[in-house]
Formats: structure tokens, C-alpha cells, sequence
């Protein structure tokens, strides 16, 4: 069983560009979370979808950032006219079922870079 | 709201040692807790985690902690380093929903 997939690896955007962030989750698992890493800090939540529901969105910064998990393919995090501050690797995650006793998967992250 | 706070950003052991990473936690509810590992460049992977019962949760690696509510804590300990071991360490918890709260990491390198 694969775990949860993330791409790009590494991105580079130069200020005012968009970010496009791709995680596709653990087979059989439909809640997806995403988290941000900034540079010594632990992971902070942002968002956490259900298959074509944004369930809770109270972590994303209100201007900018979008997030989806369409019915078919993977749950995009968009981030539009980046600036430096968004530098930092974003973590997906994913679990079969949702509750606070229940594990999230993790995937290897994307490193956004901010020129 | 949850918080934790991990004591020490970096811990340097000997190969064989005792490893111990500290973690306390701030719940309003009863916690549950976690310890993920990341590997340079990876995902987080799950070390173990305390749900209900036995306050002593052994995982993955030789790793255990115990859950000790009268201190808040959820203490991360191995007997024995091994140089795979060298990674970074994170206690998170989560309360009342899926959210998990991170703390800031500790980076553990052993000494050959």
C-alpha cells in the first residue's frame, strides 16, 4: 500500500507567482489534512478536507491560500502571489477515519521556496 | 486548546546509550499523544502513540514513553542508541478534534 504522495518534492516560485501543491492520500483514506513547517517550528495545521468538502479551514491564512480534494484526483493546496513568508515545507496527511485518537500518515512534504 | 512544549532542540548521545526526549503537554481535555519521527527530507513517521490504558506505550525502533497525567508529560526513552536513530523527533497531541498540536522538535545525532 503506498503512502501518502506529495509533488513537487521541491518548488522555487519568485514573489507574485502561484503555488500549486499536490497530495494524493493512502488508499481507502478520504480525510486530508495540511500542515506548515516553518523554518524551527513544528508543524501548524491549516486545513482539513473530506472528498469535495473543506471541513476546516480555520488554520489557513484568509488571503491567498486555497485548498481543495476534488471527487477524482488529488487535493491541491494553492497558495497565489506568493511572498518570502510563505517559505516552508508543507506536510500532508492523510486517515481512514476521522477523530482525535486517529493516526494521520504523513507524506514526505514540499519545500516551497520564495525567491 | 492543546499545546506541547518539547524540553532541549538537540540531544547528542553515544552510540548505545539511553536516549530521552522530553515532552509536556497543556490539554483542556483528556490528551492524546503522539511521537512521529522525520528522517531528512521525509514525511513524519508515526513512533507511537497513547490513546487510553496502559500509560506505558511501546512503538516502533526499541522506542516507549509512558503517559504520566499528574505531570503532563509523555516522555520519549530508547535503552540504546543506534546511529539510525539520528533524526528528528516530534511529541504532538491532539484534544477534542483531528488537529494535532506539534511541538518545535528536537534533532537527535549519536555519537559513534
Amino acid at each position: 500500500n503506498a503512502g501518502v504522495m506529495q509533488n513537487p518534492r521541491h518548488l522555487v516560485r519568485r514573489r507574485g507567482q502561484e503555488a500549486r501543491l499536490r497530495c494524493s492520500p493512502m488508499k481507502g483514506h478520504s480525510h486530508v489534512y495540511w500542515y506548515r513547517q516553518l523554518p524551527e517550528e513544528g508543524l501548524k495545521f491549516m486545513v482539513y478536507l473530506q472528498k469535495e468538502n473543506i471541513i476546516d479551514e480555520s488554520g489557513m491564512p484568509k488571503e491567498r491560500f486555497s485548498a481543495e480534494f476534488p471527487k477524482e484526483g488529488p487535493s491541491i493546496l494553492r497558495i497565489q502571489q506568493v511572498v518570502r513568508g510563505d517559505s516552508a515545507a508543507y506536510f500532508c496527511a492523510s486517515s481512514p477515519l476521522q477523530g482525535p485518537q486517529e493516526t494521520q500518515y504523513f507524506g514526505p512534504g514540499t519545500r516551497l521556496l520564495v525567491l | 486548546a492543546q499545546s506541547v512544549t518539547q524540553l532541549g532542540s538537540h540531544v547528542s548521545v553515544s552510540e548505545g546509550a539511553l536516549v530521552l526526549l522530553r515532552c509536556n503537554y497543556s490539554s483542556s481535555v483528556p490528551p492524546y499523544l503522539f511521537w512521529y519521527v522525520q528522517y531528512p527530507n521525509q514525511g513524519l513517521q508515526l513512533l507511537l502513540k497513547y490513546t487510553t490504558g496502559a500509560t506505558l506505550v511501546k512503538g516502533i525502533n526499541g522506542f516507549e514513553a509512558e503517559f504520566k497525567k499528574s505531570e503532563t508529560s509523555f516522555h520519549l526513552t530508547k535503552p540504546s542508541a543506534h546511529m539510525s536513530d539520528a533524526a528528528e523527533y516530534f511529541c504532538a497531541v491532539s484534544g477534542a478534534d483531528y488537529k494535532l498540536s506539534f511541538g518545535a522538535g528536537t534533532t537527535v545525532t549519536v555519537r559513534a
